[in-house]
């Protein structure tokens, strides 16, 4: 069964360093989307991207939040410039033809900043 | 805006019983969708049940029923025959429309199955 892939599963950085945490959707999916979860929060909507575009993002995704998908498989998020409250599991998750409305969701990256 | 609110923060069932997750939901939107996500201590999530809002008929998946009253705003989760592999946080989710729409996620309620 195809599922949605990420890497790393477990990244540590230090504050001010920027990072890349990387996702491959389903095959064949048209949309996809960056959510974040604080520990012991719930889950929050980042970004969603389309047609090599954004399509909607969040008040949390400022700036320093950049997404890509540079080669049609790999969707990519950046952080610029990572403080200590971006700590958190990150999510990629894709959405496609063949079940609209259901977003496929990865293992997750658990990002420690430091 | 829209906001997914779920009052349990924690419940407990005994295995084999049935138990019944709350959820309500605020939107002006006539058409959308609402979700239940499992989320176990590996943190994966992963999608229970869907339902339409334009669907009258309660979405059912096996050992998963919701029922989802559109006029009180509310969809809430009942699992029969609990496992102890059913024991994870339970999000409910609310999305305007397929195809490129976010998911708004409540607070979670976490499940613990008893043996």
């Amino acid at each position: 069964e195809p599922e949605v892939t990420q890497t790393p599963s477990h990244q540590v950085t230090q504050m001010g360093q920027e990072v890349i945490l990387r996702c491959v959707p389903i095959s064949n999916h048209l949309y996809f989307y960056w959510y974040r979860q604080i520990l012991g929060q719930k889950v929050e909507f980042l970004v969603s991207f389309y047609n090599n575009e954004i399509s909607e993002k969040s008040e949390i995704f400022d700036d320093q939040f950049s997404v890509e998908r540079p080669d049609g498989s790999n969707f990519t998020l950046k952080i610029r410039s990572t403080k200590l409250e971006d700590s958190a599991m990150y999510f990629c998750a894709s959405e496609g033809q063949v079940s609209w409305s259901e977003q496929y969701f990865g293992p997750g990256t658990r990002l420690t900043v430091t | 805006a829209q906001t997914v609110t779920q009052s349990q923060p924690e419940m407990s069932v005994q295995e084999a019983e049935t138990v019944t997750l709350s959820c309500t939901y605020d939107t002006s939107e006539n058409n959308y969708y609402l979700f239940w996500y499992k989320q176990p201590p590996s943190r994966q999530m992963i999608l229970v049940i869907r339902q339409e809002a334009y669907k009258q008929q309660n979405a059912t998946e096996n050992r998963f029923s919701v029922n989802f009253q559109k006029a009180a705003k509310s969809f809430s989760l009942k699992i029969s025959d609990s496992q102890l592999g059913d024991t994870a946080m339970y999000f409910c989710a609310f999305m305007k429309h397929a195809g490129g729409s976010r998911l708004t996620f409540g607070e979670g309620t976490q499940l613990t199955v008893n043996p």
